[in-house]
């Protein structure tokens, strides 16, 4: 069983959706918990990182962890097609392990 | 993409051919990675540096091997590429062994026929 079980999707919503973009993890010693963006044929790029359980804001995302449920989420409100991409979550103990990425997709 | 260029971009080669990837930075960054990404397996790790001449194994590392001779290079070779190695190969680099942060490099594209 992976470490990291990200929901595989593809997700298509209509523009101004709420989107939720969900990751499972078994490793308790997990102590950062990031979001990676990466669009078509680019490398990821860090969008969002937790360290403790609850939420964290940041313009139209919010990164919600619950340690207690080894459970991470990443909300995006009024979802434009620009956000229209690949969602990877990632761990970190020492190193980092990805989830296999949800590609969304937002049509105007 | 943070000061880190790969080389080449994108590659076609033929089973059993030795392929050198290159990864180069402007960051000075201390740490370097090498991962490849699949459908279905997402980014895994193939190798790491933490240094000069400083390597080490990830997940995935059977088949290929990696050199650092400066701090800005870090090259991945296959050494007798397989169709099995057809992938996307992505150069990362953080600032040090506790930066949960990394930045990633445009990626390559190979193709072994």
């Amino acid at each position: 069983q992976k470490e990291v079980e990200q929901d595989p999707g593809p997700l298509s919503v209509p523009e101004g959706a709420i989107v939720s973009l969900n990751c499972t993890y078994s490793n308790s010693a997990f102590q950062y918990f990031m979001w990676y963006r990466q669009y078509s044929r680019k490398g990821p790029e860090l969008l969002m990182y937790t360290y403790s359980s609850g939420n964290k804001e940041d313009g139209r995302f919010t990164a919600q962890v619950d340690k207690s449920s080894k459970y991470i989420s990443l909300f995006i409100r009024d979802s434009q097609p620009s956000d229209s991409a690949t969602y990877l979550c990632a761990m970190w103990a020492g190193k980092s392990t990805f989830g296999d990425g949800t590609t969304l997709t937002v049509k105007p | 993409d943070a000061g880190i260029t790969q080389s080449p971009r994108h590659k076609v080669t033929e089973t059993g051919t030795p392929v050198t990837l290159r990864c180069h930075q402007t960051e000075n960054h201390r740490y370097m990675y090498w991962y490849r990404q699949d459908p279905g397996h997402g980014l895994r790790l193939i190798h790491y540096s933490y240094g000069v001449k400083d390597t080490d194994k990830g997940e995935v590392s059977d088949g290929y091997s990696v050199s650092r001779s400066k701090t800005e290079d870090f090259l991945l070779t296959l050494e007798s590429a397989t169709s099995s190695q057809t992938s996307v190969y992505f150069c990362a680099i953080s600032r040090d062994r506790s930066s949960y942060e990394q930045y990633f490099g445009p990626g390559t594209r190979l193709t072994v026929t």
